[in-house]
C-alpha cells in the first residue's frame, strides 16, 4: 500500500491565482480530512469527509474547497490564493468506524502564497 | 470550542534521560487520545494512542497515562535515544468523533 500520497510536494503562487492540492489513499478508508500547519499552531481542520459526495467544514474552512467523488481522493482547492495561506498542508484518512479511530497523514505539500 | 494545551513546547534531555509531554483537554466528550511524532519535512506518524476506557499504554520506550477525571494525559519515553529528536503532538477527539483537535507541539531534542 502507499498509504496517503499528497501531490505537489512544493509549490508556489501568487495572490490570486487558484489551484487544487491533490490527496490519494488506498487504504479503503471511508474518512478523509485536510490540516494546515503553521508554524506554533500545531494542526488545524480545514475540511473533512466521511464518504463520498460526504463533506463538513473543519476550524478553519474559509478560503478554501472540496468535493469528494471518490472513496480514494480528496482534493483541496483554493479558488483565490491569499498570503495568509501560506503554510504545509497535510491530508489524513481513517476508517470511519467507532472501533477505530487510527489517522494516517500524508507527507505534506508546502504552500507559498506572494 | 474544544482546545488542547500541551507543555512544555521544548524539551532538552541528554541520551538515556526520560522525557514527559503533558497535555490537557477540554471537552469531556472525548473519549480517543493520540500521539504523533513529525520529523522534519515529514507527515505526522502515529506512535501510541489510547481510548477513555484505559488509564495506561506502554509500547517498549514509550507509554502513555490518561486521567480523565482531571482531563489529562502524559506521554512518556523512557531511555532516550538521538533519534527520538522530533515534534511530538498530542490530540484529542472530538464528541462526533469527526475530528482530532491538536495540541500545539512539543520539539523534544536528545542530545548525546
Amino acid at each position: 500500500n502507499a498509504g496517503v500520497t499528497q501531490t505537489p510536494k512544493f509549490q508556489v503562487l501568487k495572490t490570486g491565482q487558484s489551484m487544487t492540492l491533490q490527496c490519494a489513499q488506498d487504504m479503503n478508508h471511508e474518512y478523509m480530512s485536510w490540516y494546515r500547519q503553521d508554524p506554533g499552531m500545531g494542526l488545524r481542520l480545514i475540511h473533512y469527509s466521511v464518504g463520498a459526495g460526504i463533506t463538513d467544514q473543519g476550524e478553519v474552512p474559509n478560503g478554501y474547497n472540496v468535493s469528494r467523488s471518490t472513496t480514494e481522493d480528496f482534493p483541496l482547492r483554493l479558488l483565490s490564493a491569499a498570503p495568509s495561506q501560506t503554510s504545509v498542508y497535510f491530508c489524513a484518512s481513517r476508517m470511519w468506524t467507532e472501533s477505530s479511530y487510527e489517522q494516517y497523514f500524508g507527507p505534506g505539500t508546502r504552500l507559498t502564497v506572494t | 470550542g474544544e482546545n488542547v494545551e500541551q507543555h512544555p513546547s521544548t524539551l532538552s534531555v541528554q541520551e538515556g534521560d526520560s522525557a514527559v509531554i503533558k497535555c490537557t483537554y477540554s471537552d469531556s466528550a472525548s473519549n480517543y487520545f493520540p500521539w504523533y511524532k513529525q520529523e522534519l519535512g515529514k507527515g505526522p506518524q502515529l506512535i501510541i494512542d489510547i481510548r477513555s476506557n484505559v488509564g495506561e499504554k506502554k509500547d517498549q520506550r514509550i507509554a502513555v497515562t490518561l486521567n480523565k477525571t482531571a482531563k489529562h494525559f502524559s506521554l512518556h519515553i523512557t531511555e532516550t535515544q538521538p533519534e527520538d529528536s522530533a515534534v511530538y503532538f498530542c490530540a484529542a477527539s472530538t464528541k462526533a468523533g469527526t475530528a482530532l483537535i491538536f495540541g500545539k507541539g512539543t520539539t523534544l531534542s536528545v542530545s548525546s
